[in-house]
């Protein structure tokens, strides 16, 4: 069965400073995407970074980059330069290629401090 | 704006009643989702379709059903309402285009059972 884990409940970073969520994975499959997902206080689920697992680049979106390791099935998510928007519920997921369904962890809370 | 659209935000009702929830896809997505999000539990994959046919079950319980409609809208139907069925629910899509396997979730409708 796939499975995601965020080994973290909650984390907590300075305004500005540098912040890393992790997650790990288990997969049999070899083609896959993965994603990061925040969820504010609103409860939107908002996208926040996708990789796909066959590209080795690690994806980038503004301030907001992964650290992809395959062979470890690892995918966290480094936020640079915190702000107090960035404060949120953050999801990572796992969907094999079709795109049948995603599979969330459990979620890392991140407060932003001022 | 993720370009998904759900009703109603909000419906409070009494148990043992049914509901509708409403959503509307991406233009041009074929997959619909439905995830539901309660308080003490993670994001919990319902049911997906894709192009009006039924593609992939998860934990969708008997009292609830679905269906994707011609113009591709789908509603998700709760039937015999129980207070444990009050919770977040999401619809999404994801479609053929250059996002690939990227779904995109709307605002959620939120359910309270009393």
């Amino acid at each position: 069965a796939q499975t995601v884990t965020q080994s973290q409940p909650e984390m907590s970073v300075q305004e500005a400073e540098t912040v890393t969520l992790s997650c790990t994975y288990d997969t049999s499959e070899s083609d896959y995407y993965l994603f990061w997902y925040k969820q504010p206080p609103s409860r939107q689920m908002i996208l926040v970074i996708r990789q796909e697992a066959y590209k080795q680049q690690n994806a980038t979106e503004n301030r907001f980059s992964v650290n992809f390791q395959k062979a470890a099935k690892s995918f966290s998510l480094k936020i640079s330069d915190s702000q107090l928007g960035d404060a949120a519920m953050y999801f990572c997921a796992y969907s094999p290629r079709g795109a049948q369904k995603l599979v969330f962890g459990q979620g890392t809370r991140l407060t932003i401090n001022p | 704006d993720s370009g998904v659209t759900q009703t109603p935000k909000h419906l409070i009702t009494a148990t043992g009643q049914r509901v509708t929830l409403r959503c509307s896809p991406r233009s041009g997505d074929l997959s619909v989702y439905w995830y539901q999000q309660s308080l003490d539990q993670g994001l919990q994959f319902l049911i997906q379709y894709y192009n009006g046919e039924e593609r992939a079950k998860g934990n969708i319980l008997e009292r609830f059903s679905a269906q994707q409609f011609p113009d591709l809208h789908s509603e998700l139907n709760l039937s015999s309402l129980e207070l444990g069925d009050s919770a977040l629910y999401f619809c999404a899509s994801s479609g053929q285009s250059r996002s690939g396997n990227t779904i995109y979730f709307g605002e959620g409708s939120w359910l309270t059972v009393v």
